[in-house]
């Protein structure tokens, strides 16, 4: 079964810093790979997804992320972020050969940004 | 704004009792998902309609229950509540069978006491 993994339960980064956050999922078999973010007593909201094709995924808010199916990775970055950015970020993965879709969400990255 | 409303927003009950959540998918989704999210879990998948019928199920209790209907809309029900099934309840709803982008509504966030 898919599972997904996000090392970093925090990351305190300064505002304007640049930011990673890192999400590894277990089987290289064919996946899509979301991120989204959840800011307080919010839902989640998307910030991109990889489905196929190019292996450099640029989503909203200036995020953009990389798939690397040898290191079955799926790191989210921002050149620069600002304390709007302070939140709780999810990495998923879906297993489109399994037939459900359903998203394996990871336990989730509280960024705090510093000003 | 999402586009999938969810019912109630909060919701306090007692250990016993049983309770309805309510999810309005974006219109002309046919996918609906369940999650459920709590501080020792986290995010965890419950089940998926998809036009009516149940896809694929999670990790759901046998004391709870779903379904889609005609319009739709889904509920979630949830019966015999433990202090455990406190937590936020997410619905999700998806244009295409592959789920290639889940919208997710603002979650019902349910205390039992």
């Amino acid at each position: 079964a898919q599972s997904v993994t996000q090392l970093d339960s925090q990351v305190p980064v300064f505002e304007e810093a640049p930011v990673e956050l890192r999400c590894n999922y277990s089987s290289s078999v064919s996946v899509y790979l979301f991120w989204y973010v959840q800011y307080p007593n919010q839902g989640l909201q998307l910030l991109l997804k990889y489905l196929s094709g190019s292996t450099l995924v640029k989503g909203i808010n200036g995020f953009e992320a990389e798939f690397n199916k040898s290191q079955t990775s799926f790191h989210l970055r921002k050149p620069s972020v600002h304390i709007s950015d302070t939140a709780e970020y999810f990495c998923a993965v879906s297993d489109p050969s399994s037939g459900t879709y359903k998203y394996i969400f990871g336990t989730g990255t509280r960024l705090k940004v510093l000003a | 704004d999402s586009g999938v409303t969810q019912t109630p927003k909060h919701l306090i009950t007692a250990t016993g009792q049983r309770v309805t959540l309510r999810c309005s998918p974006r219109s002309g989704d046919l996918s609906v998902y369940w999650y459920q999210q709590s501080l020792d879990q986290g995010l965890q998948f419950l089940i998926q309609y998809y036009n009516g019928e149940e896809r694929a199920k999670g990790n759901i209790l046998e004391r709870f229950s779903a379904q889609q209907f005609p319009d739709l809309h889904s509920e979630l029900n949830l019966s015999s509540l433990e202090l455990g099934d406190s937590a936020l309840y997410f619905c999700a709803s998806s244009a295409d069978r592959m789920n290639t982008e889940a919208f997710f509504g603002q979650g019902t966030r349910l205390t039992v006491v």
